[in-house]
């Protein structure tokens, strides 16, 4: 089946600093990926729409400039974590789908830890 | 904008017994997609079970069914025969039928227990 690959699993990074994320779809084209964060024992809160080759939709109240995504192409899309604090702490997920009605594939996430 | 409600935080089951999570959901559309997510500790997202608003019959997954309440916005999981492996927390989720965004709405899930 279709695969999402996320990378890092896990990554500790010191205030400040800026953190990427990469989410790959192993073996399809991915047009949209969709970020997320979940906060512990909480649900997963959707923080950006990406398609590939156009700019991010961005939910309300997510800070576009300090969590920018790329969608540069169709099996890559990547988060950066800008001047990361330590309320970014958090595990991030992504999901990929080849096309509208096409199922949702996630990756296995990414436990932030901002020191 | 659509809700997803789960009012039950947290469930318990024995093996091999039968357990029901509620699911309740707000929209205005006619048409659109209920999922069932299963997040074991891997914290790996895992689709247990689909269902479109527009088919009347109840999905069914093997050991996982659902009750679909279409007029009573309600989309429950059942879990037959309970196992060991079906611990996890599992979310609801609404996705909506059109729009060029097509995402994926979630209520606050019910973490599942299962006793020997």
């Amino acid at each position: 089946g279709a695969v999402v690959s996320q990378h890092p699993s896990w990554v500790i990074c010191k205030s400040g600093t800026s953190v990427k994320i990469e989410c790959r779809s192993l073996d399809f084209q991915a047009t949209t990926m969709f970020w997320y964060r979940q906060f512990p024992k909480q649900s997963l809160m959707l923080m950006a729409t990406s398609n590939e080759g156009s700019k991010a939709t961005y939910e309300q109240g997510v800070e576009k400039d300090k969590f920018l995504i790329n969608h540069a192409s169709l099996t890559l899309s990547t988060l950066t974590v800008t001047s990361a604090h330590p309320e970014d702490s958090s595990f991030y997920i992504c999901s990929a789908r080849a096309l509208y009605n096409s199922p949702l594939h996630f990756g296995n996430g990414t436990r932030l830890t901002v020191t | 904008a659509q809700t997803v409600t789960q009012s039950q935080p947290e469930m318990s089951v024995q093996e091999a017994e039968t357990v029901t999570l509620s699911c309740t959901y707000d929209t205005s559309e006619s048409d659109y997609y209920l999922f069932w997510y299963k997040q074991p500790p891997s914290r790996q997202m895992i689709l247990v079970i689909r269902q479109e608003a527009y088919k009347q019959q109840n999905a069914t997954e093997n050991r996982f069914s659902v009750n679909f309440q279409k007029a009573a916005k309600s989309f429950s999981l059942k879990i037959s025969d309970s196992q060991l492996g079906d611990a996890a927390m599992y979310f609801c989720a609404y996705r909506s039928f059109t729009g060029t965004a097509s995402k994926l709405t979630f209520g606050t899930g019910t973490r599942l227990q299962v006793t020997l």
